[in-house]
């Protein structure tokens, strides 16, 4: 089956760094990739959408500027979480999906990013 | 506004017995549907999917009900087992233009007894 690698799957790091998640389609292709955001006991936030070659499109809400993604090839999307502060804090997490209508998305195994 | 519902927070089942989680829906352009499996500190894990054409979909001991009219669906887990308890999502997709953006449920914790 399709295969989403995450990495890393933990960052603790100080307020006012920068954090870059990588997420892969290992065995498929991906124009698109979705990145989203979970807090405890709670269902998943999509963040942005991921669109090889161009810009991403984001959800009412979440700061383009705060949460920089890029998608450079067909098979890796990078979120970059910067200047995080706590509030940042969080369990962020991608998917991808094979090409074509009614194919699942695949998610990766999530990205915990804790802020001090 | 929450398109995808899920009412159960939790359920509890016996090891052996049916598991039968709910969903309710309320966009009817939605018309691919999803079943997620999650660990904590896990992503969520691909179970079964099925398309509006569709009434019913089975992949071994998952089985999902789709019923168009009353914007409802169904995972049916038989026979359950230990292994099985995690959160379970559903998801819901349309062709809104932006891809296959998934529109997720609030969950419910299924817990699997001995």
């Amino acid at each position: 089956g399709a295969v989403v690698s995450q990495h890393p799957s933990r960052v603790i790091c100080k307020s006012g760094t920068s954090v870059k998640i990588e997420c892969r389609s290992l065995d498929f292709q991906a124009t698109t990739m979705f990145w989203y955001r979970q807090f405890p006991k709670k269902s998943l936030m999509l963040m942005a959408t991921s669109n090889e070659g161009s810009k991403a499109t984001y959800e009412q809400g979440v700061e383009k500027d705060k949460f920089l993604i890029n998608h450079a090839s067909l098979t890796l999307s990078t979120l970059t979480v910067t200047s995080a502060h706590p509030e940042d804090s969080s369990f962020y997490i991608c998917s991808a999906s094979p090409t074509g209508r009614w194919q699942p998305q695949h998610f990766g195994d999530g990205t915990r990013l804790s802020i001090l | 506004d929450q398109q995808v519902k899920q009412n159960s927070p939790s359920l509890s089942v016996q090891e052996g017995r049916i598991s039968i989680l709910n969903c309710d829906y309320t966009n009817s352009m939605f018309d691919y549907f999803l079943w997620y499996k999650k660990y904590p500190a896990e992503g969520p894990t691909f179970l079964i999917s099925i398309s509006s054409i569709k009434d019913k979909n089975e992949d071994g001991r998952f089985t999902v009900f789709l019923n168009k009219s009353a914007k409802h669906l169904s995972l049916h887990i038989v026979p359950s087992q230990p292994g099985d308890s995690a959160v379970y999502f559903c998801a819901a997709n349309g062709l809104t233009g932006g891809g296959n953006k998934l529109t997720f449920g609030t969950g419910t914790q299924l817990k699997v007894e001995l």
